[in-house]
């Protein structure tokens, strides 16, 4: 079982539509969730994290962890074209080091629809 | 700009050929990482750093080497390419929460 599970999708919603976007996670140690959005042919980059549960909220973008459940979700509304991508999660533990280390999902391939 | 920079940004190599991927961040961050990313298995760690002179293997580090001699320079060896390294290879460097990623080096070996 991976660590982090992810449907990878494609996704197509129409513009203006509210995005959902969800991970599971097996990992207990995780204490940081990330979402990261990477764009064709581009390197991921950071786009929210929280910190164990609750939610976040960043313009458009809000994102939710509920520790209980081990399930992590990102919501975009009013998408954009702009906004599609592919969308990452990720989970920070711990490494045998001490030091934290991310694990990431397969990515969900979003396409907004003019 | 400041950054995570990879080079080369393309390579084709054959079967049994070396070579080096080049990774420099200009942030002063202590940690660096190399991933590879297929389809279908997402983001997977080959080999990490916390620290100059420091190398640690991550989730698959068979047929890789690492160095990190210099803070800024994190360098990912392949002493003899097979076609199941085939990939999309990305570094990125960290500080806190805050990973940055480099563009990506595609590699077929064929």
């Amino acid at each position: 079982q991976k660590e982090v599970e992810q449907d990878p999708g494609p996704l197509s919603v129409p513009e203006g539509a509210i995005v959902s976007l969800n991970c599971t996670y097996s990992n207990s140690a995780f204490q940081y969730f990330m979402w990261y959005r990477q764009y064709s042919r581009k390197g991921p980059e950071l786009l929210m994290y929280t910190y164990s549960s609750g939610n976040k909220e960043d313009g458009r973008f809000t994102a939710q962890v509920d520790k209980s459940s081990k399930y992590i979700s990102l919501f975009i509304r009013d998408s954009q074209p702009s906004d599609s991508a592919t969308y990452l999660c990720a989970g920070r533990g711990v490494s045998n080091f001490g030091n934290e280390k991310l694990t990431f999902g397969t990515g969900t391939r979003l396409t907004i629809i003019p | 700009n400041a950054g995570v920079t990879q080079t080369p940004k393309f390579r084709v190599l054959k079967t049994g050929q070396s070579m080096t991927l080049l990774c420099a961040q200009d942030m002063n961050h202590e940690y660096m990482y190399w991933y590879r990313q297929d389809p279908g298995m997402g983001l997977r760690l080959i080999h990490y750093s916390v620290g100059e002179g420091t190398t640690a293997k991550g989730e698959v580090p068979d047929g890789y080497n690492v160095s990190r001699l210099k803070k800024q320079n994190f360098l990912l060896g392949l002493e003899s390419a097979a076609p199941s390294q085939t990939s999309v290879y990305f570094c990125a460097s960290s500080y806190g929460e805050s990973y940055t990623f480099g563009s990506g080096t595609r590699l077929t070996v064929v």
